[in-house]
This record gives C-alpha cells, structure tokens and sequence, in this order.
C-alpha cells in the first residue's frame, strides 16, 4: 500500500532559522515523490519534486530510499514561508498521488 | 496559459440530492484528477480520467462519479449526498504522462445540510 506520513501537524520556527518538514513514505517500488504548497487563499501548487533535484525558494528536498523519506529544508526560514506544506507520492505511472496530512509552517518574526 | 478553473465555487446542497462539478483543464492536458479535501481525512484521490476514459479510481463508494469530454474537460458526480459528503473538491490537470506534475484548480466548496 502507498502511504506518506508526515509526522508534525504544525511547526513553528524564528525568521532566519533552519526548517526543517519531515515526510516518510511506504512504496514498493520506485516513487515519484512531491512537494506541495499552499499559502493563505491560494490554490495548491508544487513547490518541488525529487526527479528534479532543483531548489525552489531556498528549499531542497532529498530522497532517502533507505530511509523512505523526503524531508524537506531550507536554511533560513523566511516569513512568506508560512503556509500548509503536503508531501505526496505517486508510484506505478498513475497519475494519483497520495498525500500525507500536511503540516502547517509559521514562521515568526 | 490559463490555469485549471473549477465551478462553481460554492455550494450548498441537501441530504439526497445529486450535486455535478465541472473542471477546465489547463490548454494540451489530457489528464484531469479529482480529489476530496476534508479536515478529517486530508486530501483523497477520488479518480482521474484521460482521453474520455477513466484511468484510476480511489476507494470511494458508487456514488461518486466522473466523466471527461473531448475537449479534456471533466465533471464529477455526487448523488444522494450524505453530509459526509460536505468538503472541498480539487480537480488537478497534467499532460497525462507518467508521474508528471499535476496542477490544481481553486476547488470547489461542497456543504451538505
């Protein structure tokens, strides 16, 4: 079964401190695995995802197959950082993706 | 290009009733996916479609339906709404391949009463 946990509900950092979003997966087979964001009144949109290996607003993201996790970071937090961040997962070639429950970032000034 | 458009954005249904959703695509995709947002059970894949045919489908009961139009768009289904059923919808397009990047639409807000 396809599964993404993303084990913190909220998380809360300084401006300027490293951040750091857990997301563990179960997959048999060889995941396509995702970054999404969604900050206040828009819609859900990537952030990033593994097979790219680029970094998008200061955050990276590795995948750990050993490990089956994609946690995701950025070395210093900014405000507009703040949103609900989903990790998700697709696997097979299908075109559906399984999300984690998401975890809600705020950074404080 | 214009992103994925939902309508409508709201609605208010009773118990019973049959409810239909429609999604525009974003222009060349051919792969439209449906998903349930609630703050119970987060984000559920419901089922997608490409090229008028259903091609994945999540563990959701008969009621809930979908169908895509030659043009690539697509509607859901809901009937005999239960209040259950109240949550946000968000279809997603992508150009169909295999593990590509799904783009969501705004969603469409669902109250059953």
């Amino acid at each position: 079964a396809q599964r993404v946990t993303q084990p913190e509900k909220l998380l809360s950092v300084f401006k300027g401190a490293p951040v750091e979003l857990k997301c563990n997966y179960s997959y048999s087979g060889s995941p396509e695995l995702f970054w999404y964001v969604q900050y206040s009144r828009q819609r859900l949109q990537l952030l990033l995802r593994h097979i790219s290996r680029e970094s998008i607003k200061g955050f990276t993201a590795d995948l750990n197959k050993g490990e089956t996790s994609f946690h995701l970071k950025k070395p210093f937090a900014q405000e507009e950082d703040s949103a609900m961040y989903y990790c998700a997962l697709s696997g097979g070639g299908a075109q559906k993706l399984v999300f984690g429950q998401g975890t809600r970032l705020t950074i404080n000034p | 290009k214009a992103g994925v458009t939902q309508t409508p954005r709201y609605l208010i249904k009773t118990r019973g009733q049959q409810v239909t959703l429609s999604c525009s695509p974003i222009s060349g995709h051919r792969s439209v996916s449906w998903y349930q947002q609630t703050p119970g059970q987060g984000l559920q894949f419901l089922f997608e479609y490409f090229s008028e045919t259903q091609r994945n489908k999540g563990n959701f009961p008969g009621r809930f339906s979908g169908r895509q139009f030659s043009n690539s768009r697509s509607e859901m289904n809901v009937s005999t709404l239960e209040l259950g059923d109240s949550a946000l919808y968000l279809c997603a397009s992508s150009p169909g391949g295999a593990g590509e990047t799904q783009y969501f639409g705004p969603g469409t807000r669902l109250l059953v009463l």
